[in-house]
């Protein structure tokens, strides 16, 4: 079983649309959720990172929510553009006494129909 | 700024044969890492270098081997390569380690194929 689930796997959308994309976690000790973009051939660029007092925060179009207790977090979209198409990937960072561990979502690819 | 540079970008090889991804960062970053990326499945940590002088395995480092050639310079090494190492190869840095609330940054990654 996953430890980092992503849904859907796969979303088509018109330009302009809003949509929302889902992480749930059964990891722990959490200590931060970053959201990735992965533009098609590229690696993976952050997006946003949440800590775990944090229950939402917006970098332009892109909102992210955290819920700790649920240990769901979603990643928001508002106004899609063409350039939004890419693979989207909820990463969870775990903390234990001397060690920590990434733990990648398998993603969702976003598609932007004109 | 170049931040991570993979090399090759693509390489087809023949089962058994060997090959090293390179990889260079030029953000004085400390930790160093290396992934795969299979379909439908999230990233996949092979081995890591948490400071120059040092490495350890991940998830997966069975066939692979690395060298933390220096704080800018991270190799991995397929000795003998098989049809399961088909995938695609991300190298990617950090500025600190385990405790770290900093992004990784990646690399565009190195696509092999092993027939």
């Amino acid at each position: 079983k996953n430890q980092v689930e992503q849904s859907p796997q796969s979303l088509i959308i018109l330009e302009g649309k809003n949509c929302t994309l889902q992480c749930n976690y059964t990891v722990s000790p959490f200590s931060n959720l970053r959201w990735y973009k992965q533009d098609t051939g590229r690696g993976p660029v952050s997006l946003t990172i949440m800590t775990f007092s944090e229950n939402t925060k917006s970098n332009g179009r892109y909102t992210a929510t955290l819920d700790a207790d649920t240990k769901q977090s979603s990643l928001h979209i508002t106004a899609s553009q063409l350039s939004d198409s890419a693979s989207y990937i909820c990463v969870v960072n775990l903390v234990y006494s001397s060690a920590s561990k990434i733990i990648f979502g398998s993603g969702t690819r976003l598609s932007i129909r004109p | 700024n170049a931040g991570v540079t993979q090399t090759p970008k693509f390489q087809v090889l023949k089962t058994g044969q060997s090959m090293t991804l390179q990889c260079a960062q030029d953000m004085n970053h400390n930790s160093m890492y290396w992934y795969r990326q299979d379909p439908g499945m999230g990233l996949r940590l092979i081995y890591y270098s948490a400071s120059e002088g040092t490495t350890d395995k991940g998830e997966v480092p069975n066939g692979y081997n690395v060298s933390r050639l220096n704080k800018r310079e991270f190799s991995l090494r397929l000795e003998s390569a098989a049809p399961s190492q088909t995938s695609v190869y991300f190298c990617a840095s950090r500025t600190t380690g385990m405790f770290s609330n900093q992004p990784q940054h990646f690399g565009d990654g190195t696509r092999l194929s092993i027939l």
